[in-house]
């Protein structure tokens, strides 16, 4: 199974300013196909989660610019450029490229200071 | 909009069976791989199980093979999650989702918590 490693575990960050979230995976998330199935997920408490970005970098509809994915093989980051109240709660990686099993991150809480 | 519902949840005693179900609804549902992902109480997101958009293909986490059975009836737009043989680490709220992968977008229920104890 690919392990995925999130850090940090907790992020505490000012209204207004930038926030980034590390992901690792122990296998490179390149796939046979060309594509890297990379996905984020954002969980606010008591709501599901709801997917940010797929396939490192792209976004999904109505998600705000100000979230934006990068990286490549095993290494893969999510960035805010400023981060809003709306944008507490818990962040995960995912992949799906050597699957089954699918496997997340174990979380990166984010907490406006 | 789209939207699923998952019902079923509930208490049950260890080794007993239980079945949720996922309603969908706005979207073609017989196109889409379906997802069971799990979240125990206060911890991260464990996949459960896939299966295929015609219902052909299964696949499942090792922690559950054997003893959770995915299904689907595309004439009623509903996918299943059969429990059995029920442990105490089952305890979780069970998300259904529609393909993870999907370009499109990707699809959550509210969830269903199922609790396992005696």
């Amino acid at each position: 199974d690919v392990v995925m490693t999130q850090s940090p575990f907790s992020l505490p960050v000012t209204l207004g300013q930038p926030a980034s979230i590390s992901c690792r995976s122990g296998q490179n998330l390149v796939h046979s196909d060309g594509n890297t199935y990379l996905n984020w997920f954002h969980q606010r408490p008591g709501q599901s989660p709801r997917r940010l970005i797929y396939k490192v970098s792209n976004r999904d509809s109505g998600v705000p610019d100000r979230f934006s994915g990068s990286g490549s093989g095993t290494e893969f980051t999510l960035k805010i450029s400023r981060v809003e109240a709306e944008d507490a709660g818990t962040y995960y990686c995912m992949q799906g490229t050597h699957w089954p099993p699918y496997t997340f991150g174990q979380g990166t809480k984010l907490e406006i200071k | 909009q789209v939207q699923l519902v998952e019902s079923g949840g509930g208490v049950v005693q260890p080794g007993r069976s239980l079945r949720l179900s996922c309603v969908a609804s706005g979207f073609n549902f017989s196109n889409y791989a379906m997802h069971w992902v799990r979240q125990a109480p206060g911890k991260g997101l464990e996949w459960v199980a896939v299966i295929s958009y015609d219902g052909n293909k299964k696949y499942f986490a090792d922690s559950v093979k054997g003893r959770l059975i995915i299904s689907r009836d595309n004439s009623k737009n509903t996918l299943y999650l059969q429990m059995n043989s029920l442990r105490t680490e089952d305890t979780a709220v069970y998300y259904c989702a529609s393909a993870l992968l999907a370009v499109a977008g990707t699809y959550w229920g509210q969830g269903t918590l199922v609790t396992v104890s005696s």
